[in-house]
């Protein structure tokens, strides 16, 4: 199916380290993209990587994509307390995002 | 803030009942999706308006409808509610049918 799988599923890290989740995949796709969740409330877009593109930065943010192994990465790189949220990728390209059950990261001041 | 807006933010209803859940895109955005997150859970697609017609539908039944209006906003309309209805609905405009979504934040529906 088109729905991401987000791995590991629950991430604690310490402020200041870097955290790196990973999405697969099982269809050809378009793009993919990452989003966060805070506290159940509305998804916040994070960054959107074209099937053309292998690796994108915003900030502090890193995706990578690897359309031959179906995954992709995103990286928070010297995470903060207000980094923690549940991240979801959402592959895609058509008219409709299929999220996984996402990353549920947590960062410890 | 994205600037899509939802209303109402929670709302509860008695199992049978009709619900309508609104959403006002974004500026300049003519795409509206919907979808439902369960506790716990990702959020699943309920379907998607482009420029007022239903661009694709996910695997919900037809007691789920919608619509966009002229002015890109839309409704969400749920019939004889069931238990397991009770989720967060989230509104997503974009500029065009497969760009980045831009949510709102979300309607808490509990159906008793």
């Amino acid at each position: 199916s088109q729905q991401g799988e987000e791995d590991p599923q629950a991430l604690s890290i310490q402020e200041g380290e870097n955290a790196t989740m990973n999405c697969s995949y099982k269809t050809s796709i378009n793009n993919l993209q990452w989003y966060r969740q805070n506290s159940g409330r509305g998804l916040v877009h994070l960054i959107l990587i074209r099937s053309n593109e292998r690796e994108k930065h915003s900030g502090r943010l890193r995706v990578t994509l690897d359309t031959s192994k179906k995954s992709s990465s995103l990286l928070i790189t010297a995470s903060r307390a207000a980094d923690t949220a549940s991240y979801f990728c959402a592959p895609g390209g058509n008219n409709r995002l299929a999220f996984g059950k996402g990353n549920q990261v947590v960062v410890i001041p | 803030e994205t600037g899509v807006t939802q209303s109402p933010t929670h709302l509860i209803k008695t199992r049978g009942q009709q619900v309508t859940l609104r959403c006002s895109s974004q500026s300049g955005h003519n795409t509206v999706s919907w979808y439902q997150q369960a506790l716990g859970q990702g959020p699943q697609f309920i379907f998607q308006y482009y420029r007022e017609e239903e661009n694709g539908r996910g695997n919900f039944p037809p007691r789920f409808s919608g619509l966009q209006f002229p002015n890109y906003s839309s409704e969400l309309n749920v019939n004889a509610l069931e238990l397991d209805d009770s989720a967060l609905y989230l509104c997503a405009s974009s500029p065009d049918r497969a760009t980045e979504a831009f949510f709102g934040q979300g309607t808490r529906l509990t159906v008793v």
